[in-house]
């Protein structure tokens, strides 16, 4: 059984550029979150995408927009990149289920952004 | 508004014995959800155990259990018979809006040989 799968593992950016993130999701699940973490900090919530449309969104900046396919991978764009955008960024998939514990949240490794 | 307070930035403990990492929330909402992630430093959360707020048990899988105190709202890991594969940076979590996972600062733990 795959688990949550993401490329590229790390990537070094200029600022200005952009870049894309993607994700394909653990077997059997329909919905992709996607966070970024900081150094010495917990991941932040960025957006949450079910159906092919984005359901929620934490605070973050248009620059950051994403897209999901019909077959439940997921991509995260970040236009003009800031310095600040260095992170790790993590994509989580889940069930669209009802009830609490059917949301589990499972995580990929990550993929490690610089931005120069 | 959600939020997830973890106290001890590091934690030591000697290998093979037990260790409590403390976590602390609030919120307004009636129904949640808390869960607990391991980060070892490849990077990857790795999801540990799930506690509802409507869950008369303690959650436990395997050598995790949480102590789950609702009047106290308080959600402590903890692991028994520490390995030192078990040395990671622990983060505790809850639904935000129950789509979304708001973190806490996080625990280091280093398991001693």
């Amino acid at each position: 059984d795959a688990g949550v799968t993401q490329s590229p593992t790390h990537l070094i950016k200029t600022r200005g550029q952009q870049v894309t993130l993607r994700c394909s999701p653990k077997s059997g699940h329909d919905t992709v979150s996607w966070y970024q973490q900081a150094l010495g900090q917990g991941p932040q919530f960025i957006f949450q995408y079910y159906e092919e449309e984005e359901r929620q969104r934490g605070n973050f900046p248009d620059r950051f927009s994403g897209h999901q396919f019909p077959n439940y991978s997921s991509e995260l764009n970040v236009n003009a990149l800031l310095l600040g955008d260095s992170a790790l960024y993590l994509c989580a998939s889940s069930r669209g289920a009802q009830g609490l514990a059917g949301k589990t949240q499972y995580f990929g490794p990550g993929t490690r952004l610089l931005v120069l | 508004a959600q939020k997830i307070t973890q106290t001890q930035p590091g934690m030591f403990v000697q290998e093979k014995e037990a260790v409590t990492l403390d976590c602390t929330y609030d919120t307004s909402d009636q129904s949640y959800g808390l869960f607990w992630y391991k980060q070892p430093s490849s990077g990857e959360m790795i999801f540990l155990i799930y506690q509802g707020s409507y869950d008369e048990q303690n959650a436990t899988e395997g050598r995790y259990s949480l102590n789950f105190q609702k009047a106290r709202k308080s959600a402590n890991l903890v692991i028994s018979a520490s390995q030192l594969g078990d040395s990671a940076m622990y983060f505790c979590a809850m639904f935000r809006g129950a789509n979304n996972l708001f973190f806490g600062t996080g625990t280091r733990l280093t398991v001693i040989p």
